[in-house]
């Protein structure tokens, strides 16, 4: 069945460092649409980005990721980390109308 | 306005009885999805309402039921709460099924069953 699979439960990292999610997929449909969510305490999720174009890079508020259908991955990506970025992560992906979720990345920035 | 309002935001209830938790949101979305959500856990989908028409998960489909009165409002009813049941409870909108569609969650219900 559909599934995402987020390696990391927790990324601990210095602010002004690089920060890299993982996500990889897997599901039977071939056009599936990939997002991420993110989550900061004591609110609720929200859209950070989504994609359906493979190899096109996605961007919005410092963050990308690029669809590999090629590897069923949807990597998030930042350049450099900011306190404020510190929140739960989750990527998810639709299919037939369902939308799964992975068990989400905290990730930590320390000043 | 984005606004996904959920009720109650807490419930504590006992093993046996019976839970009913409301969603309700204003952006005319025409489908509403429950996600159950437990510690370290990935948001589960339990159900979701297309316009009228309710599409139960199949690892769930005998535990929860659902009604959806209006385009606004859905809920989400546990016949007899277990102590497996407590969890985060996640109402989300969308405009549609489509594949590209973003959910717009509310804050949650957090229940505890003792």
């Amino acid at each position: 069945g559909d599934s995402v699979t987020q390696t990391e439960g927790l990324v601990t990292l210095t602010e002004g460092l690089p920060v890299m999610l993982n996500c990889t997929y897997q599901t039977i449909y071939s056009n599936p649409f990939l997002f991420w969510y993110v989550q900061h305490l004591n609110e609720s999720p929200r859209l950070l980005l989504k994609s359906f174009t493979d190899n096109k890079r996605t961007e919005h508020q410092g963050f990308h990721a690029t669809l590999h259908k090629s590897s069923s991955s949807f990597h998030l990506q930042k350049s450099s980390a900011q306190l404020s970025d510190s929140a739960l992560y989750y990527c998810a992906l639709s299919s037939n109308n369902r939308i799964f979720f992975g068990d989400g990345t905290q990730l930590v920035v320390k000043p | 306005d984005t606004t996904v309002k959920q009720n109650p935001r807490y419930k504590l209830a006992r093993v046996g009885k019976p839970v009913n938790l409301i969603c309700s949101q204003t952006m005319n979305h025409d489908t509403m999805y429950w996600y159950q959500k437990k510690p370290n856990q990935a948001p589960k989908l339990l159900l979701f309402y297309y316009d009228k028409i309710l599409n139960r998960e199949a690892d769930t489909f005998e535990k929860f039921q659902s009604s959806r009165p209006n385009n606004s409002f859905c809920s989400l009813y546990i016949g007899s709460a277990g102590l497996e049941y407590s969890a985060m409870y996640l109402c989300a909108s969308s405009a549609g099924t489509g594949s590209g569609n973003t959910l717009y969650f509310g804050e949650g219900s957090r229940l505890i069953v003792v």
